[in-house]
């Protein structure tokens, strides 16, 4: 069974900062990963996704994630956090074997504050 | 274009009574799939339908049951209702099966009273 544990339920950044959000993924086979976003009452919007092919990706809004098989991680970062950037995040990974977009696991995810 | 469309945005129900929740994909897109997500939580996979066939179904009780229509829209049926099914439900559809980004829609928030 895959799964994925994010790292920090709420995160708070000045605006301007870094932004951090930790991800980690268990799975048995190669996955593919995704970070979410998730504004207040909307749906989910997908900022990047992992298909095995470069381990650095980069996404929408200035978002990037890297892969890294020997920490089973997929942190997502931005270099500079906007309010606009306020929402919830999620991380999910997805049974490969049945497509990438097939039955995704999400973590419970991570909050993000942007402080002016 | 519009993206994917649920109804209705919010509902309350009683315990014990069934609910049906619709959702309409975005044009050209054959695959539907039905997420569950409770307060403070991410979401859990519940069905993924593609060209009117269930392709996928998660750990969700019978009471849980969806289909989908020539048209590619589909219908989630909860019977029985208990209060833990209170929750926001989101469809999402794609293109094709496998291999195509997931388009969500802003779910149904459901209330079990």
């Amino acid at each position: 069974a895959q799964s994925v544990t994010q790292l920090g339920s709420h995160v708070s950044v000045s605006e301007g900062a870094l932004v951090l959000l930790r991800c980690n993924y268990s799975s048995s086979v190669p996955p593919y990963l995704f970070w979410y976003v998730q504004y207040p009452n909307q749906g989910l919007q997908l900022l990047l996704k992992y298909t095995s092919a470069a381990t650095l990706v980069k996404g929408i809004n200035g978002f990037e994630a890297e892969f890294k098989k020997s920490e089973t991680s997929f942190h997502l970062t931005k270099p500079s956090a906007h309010m606009s950037d306020a929402a919830e995040y999620f991380c999910a990974v997805s049974q490969n074997s049945g497509g990438s977009n097939y039955k995704l696991t999400f973590g419970k995810g991570t909050l993000l504050t942007v402080n002016p | 274009d519009a993206g994917v469309t649920q109804s209705p945005t919010h509902l309350i129900k009683t315990r014990g009574q069934h609910v049906t929740l619709r959702c309409s994909p975005i044009s050209g897109h054959k695959s539907v799939s039905w997420y569950q997500q409770v307060l403070g939580q991410g979401p859990q996979f519940i069905f993924q339908y593609y060209e009117k066939e269930e392709r996928g179904r998660g750990n969700f009780p019978d009471r849980f049951s969806a289909r989908q229509f020539p048209n590619y829209s589909s219908e989630l049926n909860v019977n029985a209702l208990l209060l833990g099914d209170s929750a926001l439900y989101l469809c999402a559809s794609s293109p094709e099966l496998n291999n195509s980004p997931l388009h969500f829609g802003n779910g149904t928030r459901l209330t079990v009273t």
